[in-house]
C-alpha cells in the first residue's frame, strides 16, 4: 500500500501560472521529499523537509508540511514548459530505517 | 562524475526464463534499492540493502532476489519471469545517515517486457 497519496492525479496549466500538488500519507514520518520524474527517465531529488519543519524553499519550488494533518504540499511558482513531468512525494516513515515509500505521483502538463 | 547506471535499458523476455537486471553506482552509497513502477501504483519497494552482505525483502518481493557481494552493485534477479513482472524497474540509492533517511539518486530505469 502506498503511504503518501498525491492529489491531483493530474494537473495541466498555462505557463506563467503556479502549480500545487498535495501530499498526504498515513504513519509519523522522520522527512517527506519530493522528486520529479520526465518522461522516460528516473527520479531526481528536488527538495527535502524534516518532521520538524514547517515550510522550505528551493528556487521556484516551496514546499510546506503540515504534521498534524500528515499532508504536504509542493507549490512551483511561475511555472514553464520545461516543468511538465510527474512530481512524487515520498515518506519516510519512523523506525523504517533508510527506505522511502512513494505516492503515485502528479502529472503536471505546462502548456507554452 | 559519480553516477548509478542501469543495464539493460530494454528487455523481453519470455515467460518462465531467469532474468537478471544489473545496477552499478560508483556513489559508493551504502545503501540501495529496487523500486518497480507501474501505471497506477507508483514505485513499489522490492528489495533493498543497507551494505555488503545485508539484503531485505520490500513490499512487493516475492518472485524476485538480489544479493549484495560489493558496495558497488545490487543486481535484481527475476528466478521465473510472469507476465506479472512487466513493468518498468528502477534501482537507486543513498547515503547512509543515522536516523535519517537521505535523498535518493536514480538510474534511468530498465522496462522489462515478459511475454
Amino acid at each position: 500500500s502506498q503511504q503518501g497519496e498525491e492529489d491531483p492525479q493530474a494537473l495541466s496549466i498555462q505557463e506563467g501560472e503556479n502549480a500545487t500538488m498535495n501530499c498526504s500519507y498515513k504513519t509519523s514520518i522522520n522527512n517527506l521529499q519530493w522528486y520529479r520524474q520526465n518522461s522516460g527517465r528516473g527520479l531526481v531529488h528536488l527538495i527535502l523537509i524534516r518532521s520538524n519543519e514547517r515550510e522550505k524553499h528551493s528556487g521556484r519550488l516551496r514546499v510546506t508540511l503540515d504534521t498534524s494533518k500528515k499532508s504536504s504540499s509542493l507549490l512551483i511558482t511561475a511555472s514553464r514548459a520545461a516543468d511538465t513531468a510527474s512530481y512524487f512525494c515520498a515518506t519516510a516513515p519512523n523506525n523504517a530505517g533508510n527506505m522511502l515509500t512513494f505516492g503515485g505521483g502528479t502529472r503536471l502538463m505546462v502548456k507554452p | 562524475d559519480a553516477e548509478i547506471t542501469q543495464s539493460p535499458r530494454h528487455k523481453i523476455t519470455e515467460t518462465g526464463r531467469q532474468v537478471t537486471l544489473a545496477c552499478h553506482q560508483t556513489w559508493n552509497h551504502n545503501n540501495m534499492f529496487w523500486y518497480r513502477q507501474d501505471l497506477g501504483h507508483g514505485l513499489r519497494l522490492i528489495h533493498y540493502s543497507y551494505g555488503v552482505q545485508d539484503t531485505n525483502k520490500g513490499e512487493v518481493s516475492d518472485g524476485y532476489s538480489v544479493s549484495r557481494s560489493n558496495t558497488e552493485d545490487l543486481p535484481l534477479t527475476l528466478e521465473s519471469a510472469a507476465s506479472s513482472q512487466t513493468s518498468v524497474y528502477f534501482c537507486a540509492s543513498s547515503e547512509s545517515e543515522r536516523g535519517y533517511t537521505g535523498e535518493l539518486f536514480f538510474g534511468e530505469g530498465s522496462r522489462l517486457t515478459v511475454l
